[in-house]
């Protein structure tokens, strides 16, 4: 199975700031990376998939780069509702695995 | 609008049996692929199974393979995981997911159900 490794495990940023999250893969997975948010008490939502494509509805301030093994989310101008846990997900090989999460909180 | 409704989730017994059911309307269902993806309590999501949109092809997590039994009926829009021989390992909110595409293979998850909570415990 690919291991999906996420850093950090959590971090705090202010409003305004820009945030980056960082996930490793075990093996090349191309571009076949995804990424969701989940906040408490609520089902995980796609943000980001194939590294780079804004699903629909996500805030342009959202986006995603990377390929290869290494892949960042990066929020541009973090806002008070992001506060929430990040996952990635690689969907280049089933079991389709997932990170083990970034939490973001608000200062 | 895409909707699932994920139903059945209960406190069981190990050993015990549970029928998952996932309501879903606002898109064709049997164009699309569709998946079962755990949380445990304070772990990241898990998937466990996976089946294509004619419902010829599915997929199971080595974890639950041989237990668990994916399967849909296209005249009722409902996804189902039957739920044999649980242990307190399988304790987790389960959530129905929606593949973009009808394969049922690698993929992400383009929509999520909220999710019904399995218990298992004696």
């Amino acid at each position: 199975d690919i291991q999906m490794t996420q850093s950090p495990s959590s971090l705090s940023a202010s409003v305004g700031d820009r945030v980056t999250i960082t996930c490793r893969a075990s093996q090349i997975i191309n571009t076949y990376l995804n990424w969701y948010q989940q906040k408490p008490g609520k089902a995980p939502k796609l943000l980001i998939y194939v590294a780079s494509s804004l699903q629909s509805g996500v805030p342009s301030r959202f986006s995603g780069s990377g390929s290869g093994t290494d892949f960042t989310l990066t929020i541009r101008s973090l806002q008070p509702e992001d506060s929430a846990t990040y996952y990635c997900q690689q969907s280049y090989s089933s079991p389709r695995t997932f990170g083990q999460g970034t939490k973001v909180e608000i200062k | 609008e895409v909707h699932l409704l994920e139903s059945g989730g209960d406190l069981v017994q190990p050993g015990g049996s549970l029928r998952l059911s996932c309501a879903a309307s606002g898109f064709t269902f049997s164009s699309y692929a569709m998946s079962w993806v755990r949380q445990a309590p304070g772990k990241g999501p898990e998937w466990v199974s996976s089946i294509s949109g004619s419902g010829g092809n599915t997929y199971y997590a080595g974890s639950v393979r041989g237990r668990f039994t994916i399967s849909r009926d296209s005249s009722k829009d409902t996804l189902y995981l039957q739920m044999n021989s649980l242990r307190a390992e399988d304790t987790a909110m389960y959530y129905c997911a929606k593949d973009p595409d009808s394969l049922g293979t690698a993929n992400h998850f383009d929509c999520w159900g909220q999710g019904t909570l399995v218990t298992v415990s004696s």
